[in-house]
């Protein structure tokens, strides 16, 4: 089974700033990544599917990159409304997992 | 724009078992795939299963043994049913439609509905 492991759990962080959330997979995934946004009380939201594709939408601060392993989520400049948890997931194999989650905060 | 919403009792009692639909509104469920997803407090989302329109199912395999899914394309809806339930079952359980572009076997998930609080009481 893939596992998928995000760093940092937690990230403080403020307005402006440029924030960058790691994902790495146990094994090689190619470029099957999802990345989502959840807020409290809310469903997740899809930001970035295939590793690097913006879905629409999602505001271009917001990009994805990486391939095999290592992938990152990045916010160029993090806005109020970026306050939240953020998960990548893989969908290279079936068990299609999550990872365990970052959560951004006001520092 | 396709919108899901999940329904179902929010207090279950521990060994019984769990059954939860997800309706759409807003377009057709057919040829797509639909999955469960939960999120235990403290947790993270960890995917339950997902079914095709056409009744093809697959599973996480750590939940398989106690999890059956269905769907009813005439209702637009489709169902999870989780047995044996103790209180590590206890979540936010969603709802979400599943993107699947071949050569990929799986994909992102696209729409979510809003979740629907279940607790396992003892």
């Amino acid at each position: 089974d893939i596992q998928m492991t995000q760093s940092p759990s937690t990230l403080s962080a403020s307005v402006g700033d440029r924030v960058t959330i790691t994902c790495r997979a146990s094994q090689t995934i190619s470029s099957w990544l999802a990345w989502y946004q959840q807020k409290p009380g809310k469903a997740p939201k899809l930001l970035i599917f295939d590793a690097s594709n913006l879905e629409g939408g999602v505001p271009s601060r917001f990009s994805g990159s990486g391939s095999g392993t290592e992938f990152t989520l990045t916010i160029s400049s993090l806005q109020p409304d970026d306050f939240a948890i953020y998960y990548c997931q893989q969908y290279n194999s079936y068990s299609g997992t999550f990872g365990q989650g970052t959560k951004v905060e006001i520092k | 724009q396709v919108q899901l919403q999940e329904s179902g009792p929010g207090l279950v009692k521990a060994s019984e078992t769990l059954s939860l639909t997800c309706t759409a509104s807003g377009g057709s469920i057919s040829r797509y795939y639909w999955s469960w997803i939960r999120l235990p407090a403290d947790k993270g989302l960890e995917w339950i299963g997902r079914i095709y329109t056409s009744g093809t199912t697959t599973y996480n395999p750590a939940l398989k043994s106690r999890v059956t899914m269905s769907v009813d394309t005439s209702k637009n809806q489709f169902s999870l049913k989780l047995t044996s339930l103790t209180a590590a079952d206890t979540a936010v359980y969603y709802c979400a439609r599943e993107i699947v572009v071949p050569p990929a076997a799986r994909g992102p998930f696209d729409i979510w509905g809003q979740g629907t609080i279940v607790t396992v009481s003892s």
